[in-house]
C-alpha cells in the first residue's frame, strides 16, 4: 500500500465512451502526475500538477482532459480515444516537484482497453 | 528523448546470483534513482543516489553512480524468485524537477 489510490483497475471501453480515472493520494503531497505504460515503450510523462495547479502537458492529445480539484484527487477524463491509447495509466505523487528529493510515490494503475 | 537508458533489456538468473543492471543518462542529474515495478502493477522506488554519493546500499541493493561517465549501476546480490520484476532508472530534468524512466531492464529470477 503506497497510499496512492486508482480507480477503476480496469477499464474497457469503445472509441465513443467517455469515462475518467480516478486517483487519490493520502500522503499530505504537493504534486501528482498521469504517466502513460505502453507495451515496450518506457513510461511516458503525461501531466503535472503542482498545489492544484498544472505546470506540465507534455504534448499530450486533447482526448485526455486532466482535472485536479485538490492536492489530494487527480482525476483523467477520458473521450473518443483510439485502440492505441490502451495501456496501463498510473498515477504518481510527490511531497513537492520543487523539492527534488525525487521519490515519487505510484499507484497500482489502470489498465485501459480501448476497443 | 528520454533520459535514462537501462542495460541489458532483460536478464535472466538463478536464484541466489547476483544481478546486475545498468543506467545510462545524458544531461546533468541533481539524483537519480531505481524503481521496481511488478509485472501489470505500480512502480515502486528502490533507492536514490545523490551526484555527489558514489555507492549506496539498501538491504540486498547497491547502487553506483559515476558522473564521469554518466552511469549507475544497481547490484541485487543473493537474488530470490521474488526479485523478479522491471527495473528502472530514472532521473529528474533539472529545467522541471519532472522525473523521466529509462525503459526497464526486465529481471527473470528462476528458482
Amino acid at each position: 500500500e503506497t497510499g496512492v489510490t486508482q480507480t477503476p483497475r480496469h477499464l474497457v471501453m469503445g472509441m465513443t465512451n467517455k469515462k475518467s480515472l480516478k486517483c487519490e493520494q493520502h500522503l499530505g503531497h504537493n504534486a501528482m502526475y498521469w504517466y502513460k505504460q505502453s507495451a515496450k515503450k518506457p513510461l511516458e510523462l503525461m501531466f503535472v500538477y503542482n498545489f492544484k495547479e498544472q505546470t506540465e502537458n507534455n504534448s499530450v492529445p486533447s482526448r485526455f482532459s486532466p482535472e485536479c480539484p485538490n492536492s489530494s484527487h487527480l482525476f483523467l477524463h477520458l473521450h473518443t480515444l483510439q485502440p492505441e491509447d490502451s495501456a496501463l495509466y498510473l498515477c504518481a505523487s510527490s511531497q513537492d516537484w520543487l523539492a527534488n528529493t525525487g521519490e515519487l510515490f505510484f499507484g497500482e494503475g489502470s489498465r485501459l482497453t480501448v476497443l | 528523448s528520454q533520459q535514462g537508458e537501462e542495460d541489458p533489456q532483460a536478464l535472466s538468473i538463478q536464484e541466489g546470483e547476483n544481478a546486475t543492471m545498468n543506467c545510462s543518462y545524458k544531461t546533468s542529474i541533481n539524483n537519480l534513482q531505481w524503481y521496481r515495478q511488478n509485472s501489470g502493477r505500480g512502480l515502486v522506488h528502490l533507492i536514490l543516489i545523490r551526484s555527489n554519493e558514489r555507492e549506496k546500499h539498501s538491504g540486498r541493493l547497491r547502487v553506483t553512480l559515476d558522473t564521469s561517465k554518466k552511469s549507475s549501476s544497481l547490484l541485487i546480490t543473493a537474488s530470490r524468485a521474488a526479485d523478479t520484476a522491471s527495473y528502472f532508472c530514472a532521473t529528474p530534468k533539472t529545467s522541471y524537477d519532472k522525473v523521466i524512466f529509462g525503459p526497464g531492464t526486465s529481471l527473470s529470477v528462476i528458482p
